[in-house]
């Protein structure tokens, strides 16, 4: 059963314009949650995580919106750039401090030029 | 620092046959994980270590499967014996300890293992 979704496979944007990118997670024990993109042939990055005591948490074009009651985070990044084109993982833990982390199945964004 | 390095990058072998995949995690870092990649279920834990001792191995798929981490800057990844089903990448990822930046997780390139 996965704890951790994303229901969206792939995503197309144009250049300059927002992309969002989405999250749900079933289990309410998770308390800290990440974004990893990944190029091809290559692992995944870090690139912004919020603790469920935030619902907004901001780096440069990227942001990470929380709401805890739906139990669905997304990632928002304004404006996309050809370089966002990536797979993007959403992650959950159990609680701040654990190295157990559940990965969704990923998202494919597409940055069209 | 390099980085998280794993051997090989591609794997190819036949089924039955046994596969080692390897990994040096980043230097200082106390945590080793190993995931498998795959389109249905994406980036799925397998095993992580801390300070060389496996702490939670509940992912690994079933017995075919073992890893070892026998000193700070090594461990590998047991296949034995492979079947076509395996057939994935798999990723070594590293962290430091809570405090020294978080819990964020370096990933390695990844080795695509091939099963025929």
């Amino acid at each position: 059963d996965q704890q951790v979704k994303q229901n969206s496979p792939s995503l197309s944007v144009q250049e300059g314009r927002i992309s969002i990118l989405n999250c749900d997670y079933t289990n309410s024990m998770f308390d800290y949650f990440l974004w990893y993109k990944k190029y091809p042939a290559e692992g995944p990055t870090f690139l912004i995580s919020i603790s469920s005591i935030k619902d907004k948490n901001e780096d440069g074009r990227f942001t990470v919106f929380l709401n805890k009651s739906a139990k669905h985070l997304s990632l928002h990044i304004v404006p996309s750039q050809p370089g966002d084109s990536a797979v993007y993982f959403c992650a959950a833990s159990g609680h701040s401090g654990t190295y157990k982390y559940i990965f969704g199945t990923g998202t494919r964004l597409k940055v069209l030029a | 620092d390099a980085g998280v390095i794993q051997s090989p990058r591609h794997e190819v072998t036949e089924m039955g046959q046994e596969v080692t995949l390897r990994c040096k995690p980043i230097s200082g870092h106390d945590y080793l994980f190993w995931y498998r990649q795959t389109m249905m279920r994406g980036l799925e834990l397998l095993i992580y270590f801390n300070n060389n001792v496996p702490i939670d191995d509940s992912g690994m798929p079933e017995d075919r499967f073992s890893a070892k981490m026998p000193n700070a800057s090594f461990s590998t990844l047991k296949i034995q014996p492979s079947e076509p089903r395996d057939s994935a990448v798999y990723f070594c990822a590293s962290s430091a300890r809570l405090g020294d930046g978080g819990n964020e997780q370096f990933f390695g390139p990844g080795t695509r293992l091939t099963v025929l």
